[in-house]
């Protein structure tokens, strides 16, 4: 069965420090795969999907970058974050009409 | 602009009784109409999704309509329980990777 895997589940990082997120997922072969990021009483906004390895699409510019170094892996990272980086962050995989399967999310508080 | 309406933002309801959640979207193109339960500080749950040539979808508890013409579409719990306490998600794709996502319904169930 297809799984899905991303951590930390929460996150507490000052100002100016690197971020990395990981995910993972199990059970599947070259996954599309997306990073969104869910604020307090707002839909999920995409920031990166991917269709392949080192295939990275962004949707809006930020202070945040993605990779993917292999098939099943998703790396959201930052070289200096900022406070309006706090937030609930969601990995997702989808193989198209079926939707898509979503991480446990990751909260990030930029202290 | 691609848009998800979500109402009402939030619902209390009492244990046993049934509830409608609306959705109204403005996307174009537009091809499939999805609902996800997310619980609180987790990862959105696939519950249903409907093609734009479907009327009606459901999953246990849980029934989805949609009206392509009026572009509205409204999720129906029967006999709701303190599980189903929650934020339900309105999700509409556009075709290839935009997919727009509503803000949300937050559904309280109380005993």
């Amino acid at each position: 069965s297809q799984t899905i895997h991303q951590w930390p589940a929460t996150l507490v990082q000052p100002v100016g420090s690197p971020l990395s997120l990981e995910c993972t997922v199990e059970g599947t072969s070259n996954p599309n795969l997306y990073w969104y990021r869910q604020a307090a009483g707002r839909g999920l906004q995409l920031l990166f999907y991917s269709v392949g390895i080192g295939q990275i699409s962004s949707e809006v510019p930020q202070n945040l970058s993605a990779s993917r170094p292999q098939d099943r892996q998703f790396i959201l990272s930052s070289k200096k974050l900022l406070l309006s980086d706090s937030g609930f962050y969601l990995c997702a995989w989808s193989t198209g009409e079926d939707g898509y399967t979503f991480g446990s999310g990751t909260r990030l508080t930029v202290v | 602009k691609n848009q998800v309406e979500q109402s009402p933002q939030s619902l209390i309801i009492l244990e046993g009784k049934n509830c409608t959640l609306q959705c109204n979207y403005t996307v174009s193109p537009f091809s499939n109409l999805r609902w996800y339960k997310q619980d609180t500080g987790r990862g959105p749950v696939s519950l249903t999704i409907m093609t734009f040539s479907e009327n009606t979808k459901s999953n246990g508890r849980y029934t989805a309509t949609l009206d392509a013409d009026t572009k509205q579409s409204s999720l129906h719990i029967t006999a709701s329980q303190l599980s189903d306490s929650a934020s339900y998600i309105c999700v509409a794709d556009t075709g290839g990777f935009k997919t727009i996502f509503g803000a949300g319904t937050r559904l309280f169930v109380k005993a």
